[in-house]
């Protein structure tokens, strides 16, 4: 059963232009999420992370939106730049317990120039 | 250096070879945890240590794998008799504590082939 799920694999979005990325969940006891991005041969990078308490955070170029009523979150990247080309991997956590992530199947973005 | 590290990059064995995996968590981060992950897939929770005690393993290991934290430093992985659906990238990850600033570090990984 797949906890979190990531239904687009891949997504090509022009430079310069928004890149959306989406997210859901089923589990209602996640309540913290992270998007993590990935690079072949190098580890998950953190990106960014919401709480449930909250619907957005900001961090630069790069916002999540939580929707806790759907299950769902995004990451939206504006500007796309090329050099954000990689695996994007979804999250989720309970903050609870060992912390343990679930992760998404992963998103590959190419931002094309 | 203060990110995670681990060793080796890569591993080639044959099946039923003993492989062990090495992990240096972040110097001050008493939280440490394995993840797999497989082509196409998205890392899966193995095991987790608070300081040397592990207090939870996933169902995916199996007795044929297990871990240690001594001291609450640096982790090892081991996997006996290994077998083909064993090859995997072996994500190590540490973090400073609980809450909701916890996100984890993670290493380079270990990519373990089985032949």
């Amino acid at each position: 059963d797949q906890q979190v799920k990531q239904n687009s694999p891949s997504l090509s979005v022009q430079e310069g232009r928004i890149s959306i990325l989406n997210c859901d969940y089923t589990n209602s006891m996640f309540d913290y999420f992270l998007w993590y991005k990935k690079y072949p041969a190098e580890g998950p990078t953190f990106l960014i992370s919401i709480s449930s308490i909250k619907d957005k955070n900001e961090d630069g170029r790069f916002t999540v939106f939580l929707n806790k009523s759907a299950k769902h979150l995004s990451l939206h990247i504006v500007p796309s730049q090329p050099g954000d080309s990689a695996v994007y991997f979804c999250a989720a956590s309970a903050t609870s317990g060992t912390y343990k992530y679930i992760f998404g199947t992963g998103t590959r973005l190419k931002v094309l120039a | 250096d203060t990110g995670v590290s681990q060793d080796p990059r890569h591993k080639i064995t044959k099946r039923g070879q003993n492989v062990t995996f090495r992990c240096d968590p972040i110097s001050e981060h008493n939280r440490l945890y394995w993840y797999r992950q497989t082509l196409g897939q998205g890392p899966e929770f193995l095991t987790y240590f608070q300081n040397e005690a592990q207090l939870e393993k996933s169902r995916l290991l199996s007795d044929r794998f297990s871990a240690e934290r001594p001291k609450g430093s640096f982790s090892t992985l081991e996997i006996q008799r290994t077998e083909q659906g064993d090859s995997a990238m072996y994500l190590c990850a540490s973090s400073w504590r609980a809450g909701a600033l916890n996100e984890q570090f993670f290493g380079p990984g270990t990519r373990l082939t089985v032949l």
